[in-house]
């Protein structure tokens, strides 16, 4: 089974500075891991994930994520956010190895960004 | 391409009601997902679906049924509602491919009085 942890579940920043948002994870099988964004009452919109290959992932909207697998983590970085950043974060994870593992999401608890001018 | 397609977009039951709210999606996806998004928890797995006929259960399945009759649809059933079940709900798909996008409908705002 999965698990992930999300470190802050609220972010308040100023615009044009950078971010990071922290998501540890823990899992006895490989990972595929992902970050989703939910913008004020809408569904979840993907921003970027990891399968494999080149741990340094780049999403939509200037955001990116490093895969780190001896701290089983994935930040998500931005070097300088917009107002429009402003939305809850979530971090996900799903097995890769095992028959069907790919389809379930386990998801973090989420991290509020809050961007102020 | 509509996507993912929810309705109700909200609804109001009393406690013991039933209801079923509705999932489409118009992509040919072979999986189908319910999850449940609850203030602090993030979102939970309900049910999930592989293809058309063929169901299992996800992390917190007690009080709704699901069937996935077609590709398109998949709704969720409760039978009986109960307060606990307040929450907002998603409905995602994404192709077979491991490692594929999941996509997300616009959710359905459900409370239970």
């Amino acid at each position: 089974a999965q698990s992930v942890t999300q470190l802050d579940s609220q972010v308040p920043v100023f615009e044009e500075a950078p971010v990071e948002l922290r998501c540890n994870y823990s899992s006895s099988v490989s990972v595929y891991l992902f970050w989703y964004v939910q913008y004020p009452n809408q569904g979840l919109q993907l921003l970027l994930k990891y399968l494999s290959g080149s741990t340094l992932v780049k999403g939509i909207n200037g955001f990116e994520a490093e895969f780190n697998k001896s701290q089983t983590s994935f930040h998500l970085r931005k070097p300088s956010v917009h107002i429009s950043d402003t939305a809850e974060y979530f971090c996900a994870v799903s097995d890769s190895v095992t028959q069907g593992g790919s389809e379930k999401l386990v998801f973090g608890k989420g991290t509020k960004l809050t961007v102020n001018p | 391409n509509a996507g993912v397609t929810q309705t109700p977009k909200f609804q109001v039951l009393k406690t013991g009601q039933s209801m079923t709210l509705q999932c489409a999606q118009d992509m040919n996806h072979e999986y189908m997902s319910w999850y449940r998004q609850d203030p602090g928890m993030g979102l939970r797995l309900i049910h999930y679906s592989v293809g058309a006929g063929i169901t299992d259960q996800g992390e917190v399945p007690n009080g709704y049924n699901v069937s996935r009759s077609t590709t398109e649809d998949f709704p969720l059933r409760l039978l009986s509602a109960a307060p606990s079940q307040t929450s907002v709900y998603f409905c995602a798909s994404k192709d077979g491919g491991a490692g594929d996008t999941q996509y997300f409908g616009p959710g359905t705002r459900l409370t239970v009085l």
